[in-house]
Protein backbone atom coordinates (compact mmCIF):
# COMPACT_ATOMS: atom_id res chain seq x y z
CA UNK A 1 0.00 0.00 0.00
CA UNK A 2 1.16 3.50 -0.11
CA UNK A 3 3.39 4.87 2.55
CA UNK A 4 5.39 7.77 3.53
CA UNK A 5 9.00 7.79 5.45
CA UNK A 6 10.98 10.51 6.93
CA UNK A 7 13.92 11.05 8.75
CA UNK A 8 13.87 10.44 12.32
CA UNK A 9 14.03 13.25 15.05
CA UNK A 10 14.59 15.15 16.61
CA UNK A 11 16.80 17.40 14.95
CA UNK A 12 18.28 20.13 16.15
CA UNK A 13 20.28 23.26 14.97
CA UNK A 14 21.83 26.30 15.12
CA UNK A 15 20.20 29.69 13.75
CA UNK A 16 20.71 30.25 10.32
CA UNK A 17 22.35 26.66 9.72
CA UNK A 18 20.93 24.84 6.45
CA UNK A 19 17.94 22.22 6.83
CA UNK A 20 17.02 19.22 5.26
CA UNK A 21 14.48 16.54 6.22
CA UNK A 22 14.24 13.61 3.65
CA UNK A 23 11.13 12.03 2.91
CA UNK A 24 10.41 8.95 0.64
CA UNK A 25 7.62 7.60 -0.34
CA UNK A 26 5.73 4.12 -2.23
CA UNK A 27 2.34 5.00 -4.07
CA UNK A 28 0.76 4.03 -7.13
CA UNK A 29 0.13 6.20 -9.92
CA UNK A 30 0.62 9.90 -9.29
CA UNK A 31 -0.06 11.12 -5.97
CA UNK A 32 0.16 14.83 -4.49
CA UNK A 33 2.70 15.34 -2.26
CA UNK A 34 2.64 17.77 0.92
CA UNK A 35 4.40 19.27 3.71
CA UNK A 36 2.42 20.38 6.88
CA UNK A 37 3.91 22.05 9.58
CA UNK A 38 2.35 21.89 13.97
CA UNK A 39 3.54 24.47 16.11
CA UNK A 40 3.03 23.58 19.39
CA UNK A 41 0.15 23.11 20.88
CA UNK A 42 -1.74 23.68 16.85
CA UNK A 43 -3.07 21.80 14.60
CA UNK A 44 -1.57 20.98 11.85
CA UNK A 45 -1.41 23.02 8.46
CA UNK A 46 -0.36 22.97 4.89
CA UNK A 47 3.71 24.51 4.64
CA UNK A 48 3.99 23.63 1.12
CA UNK A 49 3.01 21.25 -2.04
CA UNK A 50 3.51 19.46 -5.41
CA UNK A 51 0.66 17.65 -7.41
CA UNK A 52 3.49 16.35 -10.31
CA UNK A 53 6.54 15.02 -11.11
CA UNK A 54 9.55 18.34 -11.41
CA UNK A 55 7.54 20.38 -9.56
CA UNK A 56 8.57 22.52 -7.14
CA UNK A 57 6.51 23.73 -3.54
CA UNK A 58 7.75 27.10 -1.57
CA UNK A 59 6.51 28.55 1.05
CA UNK A 60 8.57 30.51 4.15
CA UNK A 61 12.06 30.29 3.00
CA UNK A 62 11.37 26.39 2.64
CA UNK A 63 11.17 24.24 -0.68
CA UNK A 64 10.14 20.51 -1.38
CA UNK A 65 10.68 19.34 -5.43
CA UNK A 66 9.01 16.32 -6.05
CA UNK A 67 11.01 13.79 -7.54
CA UNK A 68 9.36 10.62 -9.72
CA UNK A 69 12.81 8.97 -10.19
CA UNK A 70 14.32 8.55 -6.81
CA UNK A 71 10.29 8.82 -5.38
CA UNK A 72 11.09 11.78 -2.85
CA UNK A 73 10.22 14.90 -1.35
CA UNK A 74 13.04 16.40 0.97
CA UNK A 75 12.02 19.14 2.64
CA UNK A 76 15.27 22.18 2.58
CA UNK A 77 15.28 25.79 4.07
CA UNK A 78 18.68 28.05 3.59
CA UNK A 79 18.69 29.42 7.03
CA UNK A 80 16.50 28.52 10.11
CA UNK A 81 15.08 30.57 12.28
CA UNK A 82 14.23 29.83 16.39
CA UNK A 83 10.58 30.31 14.76
CA UNK A 84 10.65 27.62 12.28
CA UNK A 85 11.05 25.01 15.61
CA UNK A 86 8.12 22.53 14.84
CA UNK A 87 7.07 19.09 13.86
CA UNK A 88 7.33 18.64 10.21
CA UNK A 89 4.96 15.74 8.48
CA UNK A 90 5.67 14.55 4.83
CA UNK A 91 2.35 13.62 3.65
CA UNK A 92 1.16 12.38 -0.12
CA UNK A 93 -2.46 11.82 -1.17
CA UNK A 94 -3.50 9.32 -3.49
CA UNK A 95 -4.70 10.40 -7.17
CA UNK A 96 -7.63 8.16 -6.65
CA UNK A 97 -8.91 9.01 -2.95
CA UNK A 98 -7.94 12.78 -2.23
CA UNK A 99 -9.50 12.28 1.08
CA UNK A 100 -6.96 10.03 1.96
CA UNK A 101 -3.92 11.65 3.50
CA UNK A 102 -1.16 9.13 4.73
CA UNK A 103 1.14 10.59 6.66
CA UNK A 104 4.97 10.24 7.97
CA UNK A 105 5.76 9.65 11.35
CA UNK A 106 6.99 13.44 12.02
CA UNK A 107 10.13 15.09 12.19
CA UNK A 108 10.58 17.30 15.33
CA UNK A 109 12.86 20.40 14.57
CA UNK A 110 14.61 22.07 17.50
CA UNK A 111 16.31 25.52 16.53
CA UNK A 112 18.67 27.08 19.02
CA UNK A 113 19.57 31.05 19.41
CA UNK B 1 -13.28 32.76 8.75
CA UNK B 2 -13.46 29.65 11.32
CA UNK B 3 -12.37 26.90 8.78
CA UNK B 4 -12.56 24.10 11.09
CA UNK B 5 -13.59 23.69 14.54
CA UNK B 6 -13.67 20.87 16.99
CA UNK B 7 -15.13 20.74 20.50
CA UNK B 8 -13.94 20.04 23.20
CA UNK B 9 -10.05 20.88 23.39
CA UNK B 10 -9.29 19.11 26.33
CA UNK B 11 -11.63 15.55 27.87
CA UNK B 12 -10.36 13.25 30.52
CA UNK B 13 -13.24 10.29 30.64
CA UNK B 14 -12.81 7.21 32.73
CA UNK B 15 -12.66 3.60 31.03
CA UNK B 16 -15.99 2.50 29.93
CA UNK B 17 -17.53 5.86 29.51
CA UNK B 18 -19.12 7.49 26.14
CA UNK B 19 -18.86 10.60 24.49
CA UNK B 20 -18.23 12.52 20.98
CA UNK B 21 -15.96 14.44 19.93
CA UNK B 22 -17.61 17.19 17.37
CA UNK B 23 -15.83 18.85 14.24
CA UNK B 24 -17.57 21.19 12.05
CA UNK B 25 -16.27 22.97 8.81
CA UNK B 26 -17.58 26.24 7.25
CA UNK B 27 -15.70 25.81 3.97
CA UNK B 28 -18.76 23.60 2.15
CA UNK B 29 -15.90 21.03 2.09
CA UNK B 30 -16.89 17.73 0.79
CA UNK B 31 -14.34 15.56 2.13
CA UNK B 32 -13.98 15.31 6.24
CA UNK B 33 -11.59 13.12 8.11
CA UNK B 34 -10.72 12.37 11.67
CA UNK B 35 -7.31 11.00 12.79
CA UNK B 36 -5.83 10.36 15.57
CA UNK B 37 -1.98 11.52 16.82
CA UNK B 38 0.28 9.62 18.84
CA UNK B 39 4.10 9.92 19.51
CA UNK B 40 6.38 8.52 16.76
CA UNK B 41 3.17 7.33 15.17
CA UNK B 42 2.68 10.34 12.97
CA UNK B 43 -1.56 10.70 12.29
CA UNK B 44 -3.38 7.89 11.58
CA UNK B 45 -6.77 7.78 9.83
CA UNK B 46 -9.55 6.60 12.08
CA UNK B 47 -13.12 7.19 9.91
CA UNK B 48 -13.85 9.49 6.98
CA UNK B 49 -16.30 10.52 5.04
CA UNK B 50 -16.79 11.82 1.06
CA UNK B 51 -19.97 13.48 1.67
CA UNK B 52 -23.05 13.47 3.30
CA UNK B 53 -24.62 10.11 3.84
CA UNK B 54 -21.84 8.00 3.27
CA UNK B 55 -18.63 7.19 5.44
CA UNK B 56 -15.53 5.20 5.62
CA UNK B 57 -13.30 3.05 7.65
CA UNK B 58 -9.77 4.10 7.85
CA UNK B 59 -6.72 2.79 9.05
CA UNK B 60 -7.94 2.50 12.96
CA UNK B 61 -11.23 2.45 13.32
CA UNK B 62 -11.93 0.16 15.78
CA UNK B 63 -13.37 1.49 18.80
CA UNK B 64 -15.25 4.29 17.04
CA UNK B 65 -18.80 5.15 14.97
CA UNK B 66 -18.65 7.76 12.24
CA UNK B 67 -21.83 9.95 10.92
CA UNK B 68 -22.20 12.93 8.56
CA UNK B 69 -25.74 13.95 8.40
CA UNK B 70 -25.09 17.39 7.05
CA UNK B 71 -22.29 18.70 5.44
CA UNK B 72 -20.94 20.89 7.67
CA UNK B 73 -20.69 18.26 10.67
CA UNK B 74 -18.60 15.19 11.25
CA UNK B 75 -19.25 13.37 14.87
CA UNK B 76 -16.34 11.28 16.34
CA UNK B 77 -18.56 8.81 19.50
CA UNK B 78 -16.15 6.82 21.43
CA UNK B 79 -18.81 3.86 22.24
CA UNK B 80 -16.54 2.95 25.34
CA UNK B 81 -13.42 4.76 26.31
CA UNK B 82 -10.38 2.52 26.90
CA UNK B 83 -6.37 3.48 27.45
CA UNK B 84 -5.54 3.17 24.50
CA UNK B 85 -7.96 5.88 23.02
CA UNK B 86 -5.67 8.29 25.20
CA UNK B 87 -4.45 10.44 22.08
CA UNK B 88 -4.59 13.79 20.16
CA UNK B 89 -7.35 14.05 17.30
CA UNK B 90 -7.77 15.78 14.78
CA UNK B 91 -10.72 16.53 12.55
CA UNK B 92 -9.52 17.96 8.96
CA UNK B 93 -11.95 18.66 5.54
CA UNK B 94 -10.74 19.26 2.00
CA UNK B 95 -12.11 20.14 -1.19
CA UNK B 96 -11.34 17.87 -4.34
CA UNK B 97 -12.25 19.15 -7.84
CA UNK B 98 -11.85 15.79 -10.13
CA UNK B 99 -8.82 14.76 -11.41
CA UNK B 100 -7.14 16.80 -8.85
CA UNK B 101 -6.21 16.88 -5.11
CA UNK B 102 -6.25 19.94 -2.92
CA UNK B 103 -5.01 20.20 0.91
CA UNK B 104 -6.35 19.00 3.94
CA UNK B 105 -7.07 21.68 6.76
CA UNK B 106 -7.04 20.71 9.94
CA UNK B 107 -9.27 21.48 13.55
CA UNK B 108 -6.85 22.54 16.56
CA UNK B 109 -7.25 19.09 17.44
CA UNK B 110 -9.03 17.68 20.88
CA UNK B 111 -6.57 16.12 23.73
CA UNK B 112 -7.92 13.03 25.42
CA UNK B 113 -7.21 10.78 28.57
CA UNK B 114 -8.35 7.86 29.41
CA UNK B 115 -7.94 6.87 33.29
Amino acid sequence: GDSVTQMEGPVTLSEEAFLTINCTYTATGYPSLFWYVQYPGEGLQLLLKATKADDKGSNKGFEATYRKETTSFHLEKGSVQVSDSAVYFCALSPYSSASKIIFGSGTRLSIRP
Amino acid sequence: NAGVTQTPKFQVLKTGQSMTLQCAQDMNHEYMSWYRQDPGMGLRLIHYSVGAGITDQGEVPNGYNVSRSTTEDFPLRLLSAAPSQTSVYFCASSYSRSGANTEAFFGQGTRLTVV
